[in-house]
C-alpha cells in the first residue's frame, strides 16, 4: 500500500496568482499522476508526472499552465499558474504501486478556491 | 474516444438492503481494468474493487460484487447489506491502456451519489 499527504488541503487564493501543491508518498512509486475534480464534476488527468523528465500532458492541459516536477520517487509539485475562477476545483495526486498487480492510491486532495 | 459512462446521478437504499450501481463503457481495446471507487465527503478516494477486462469471472470484496459483461461494455456494481458508512459518491473507471497491466491514467464516469437511509 502507499499512504499518500497533500499540502496545502486547501487554500483561498487570488486570481492572477499561482499556487503550488505538494504531494509526498511514504514509498518510491513508480508513476505519479495528477487530476483534477472540478465542483459536482468527476476526475480528469491533468498529467503523468515524470521522474528526472517533463511531466506528460493530457489533451486540454498543458505546461505553462500547471507546470509539474518530481525530482525523485517519492514527491512531486503541480503549480496552477495564473490563477482564474475556473481553476477552482480538489486537485488530487495519485500513485501506481507494485508489480504484476499494481495498486493505485489517491491522495486526500487539494480543494482550490480561486476569488 | 473511450468513455465511461454512469447514467444515475443519484441513488438511495435502505440499511441492510441491496443496491445496484451501472456503468458503461466505451473502448476499442481488448485489455484494460475496471474499477469502482468511493469518495466519501471526506474527499478520500477509496477504491471498491477492480476486474481485468480478460478475466470472465467477476470480482468480489466482501459486500460488493460487479457483474461484468464485456460484450455489453457494462460494469455494474452490487452492494449487498448496505450500511451507513457506504454513503459516498461512487465512480466508476478505467484503465483503457492497460494492455494487460494497469498504468495508472483512468478514464472516470461522472459518479453516482449513494444515501443509505437508517
Amino acid at each position: 500500500s502507499a499512504v499518500i499527504s497533500q499540502k496545502p488541503s486547501r487554500d483561498i487564493c487570488q486570481r492572477g496568482t499561482s499556487l503550488t501543491i505538494q504531494c509526498q508518498v511514504d514509498s518510491q512509486v513508480t508513476m505519479m499522476f495528477w487530476y483534477r475534480q472540478q465542483p459536482g464534476q468527476s476526475l480528469t488527468l491533468i498529467a503523468t508526472a515524470n521522474q528526472g523528465s517533463e511531466a506528460t500532458y493530457e489533451s486540454g492541459f498543458v505546461i505553462d499552465k500547471f507546470p509539474i516536477s518530481r525530482p525523485n520517487l517519492t514527491f512531486s509539485t503541480l503549480t496552477v499558474s495564473n490563477m482564474s475562477p475556473e481553476d477552482s476545483s480538489i486537485y488530487l495526486c495519485s500513485v501506481l504501486t507494485g508489480t504484476g498487480r499494481p495498486e493505485q492510491y489517491f491522495g486526500p486532495g487539494t480543494r482550490l478556491t480561486v476569488t | 474516444a473511450q468513455t465511461v459512462t454512469q447514467s444515475q446521478p443519484e441513488m438511495s437504499v435502505q440499511e441492510a438492503e441491496t443496491v445496484t450501481l451501472s456503468c458503461t463503457y466505451d473502448t476499442s481495446e481488448n485489455n484494460y481494468y475496471l474499477f469502482w471507487y468511493k469518495q466519501p465527503p471526506s474527499r478520500q478516494m477509496i477504491l471498491v474493487i477492480r476486474q481485468e477486462a480478460y478475466k470472465q469471472q467477476n470480482a468480489t470484496e466482501n459486500r460488493f460484487s460487479v457483474n461484468f459483461q464485456k460484450a455489453a461494455k457494462s460494469f455494474s456494481l452490487k452492494i449487498s447489506d448496505s450500511q451507513l458508512g457506504d454513503t459516498a459518491m461512487y465512480f466508476c473507471a478505467s484503465d483503457f491502456n492497460a494492455g494487460g497491466t494497469s498504468y495508472g491514467k483512468l478514464t472516470f464516469g461522472q459518479g453516482t451519489i449513494l444515501t443509505v437511509h437508517p
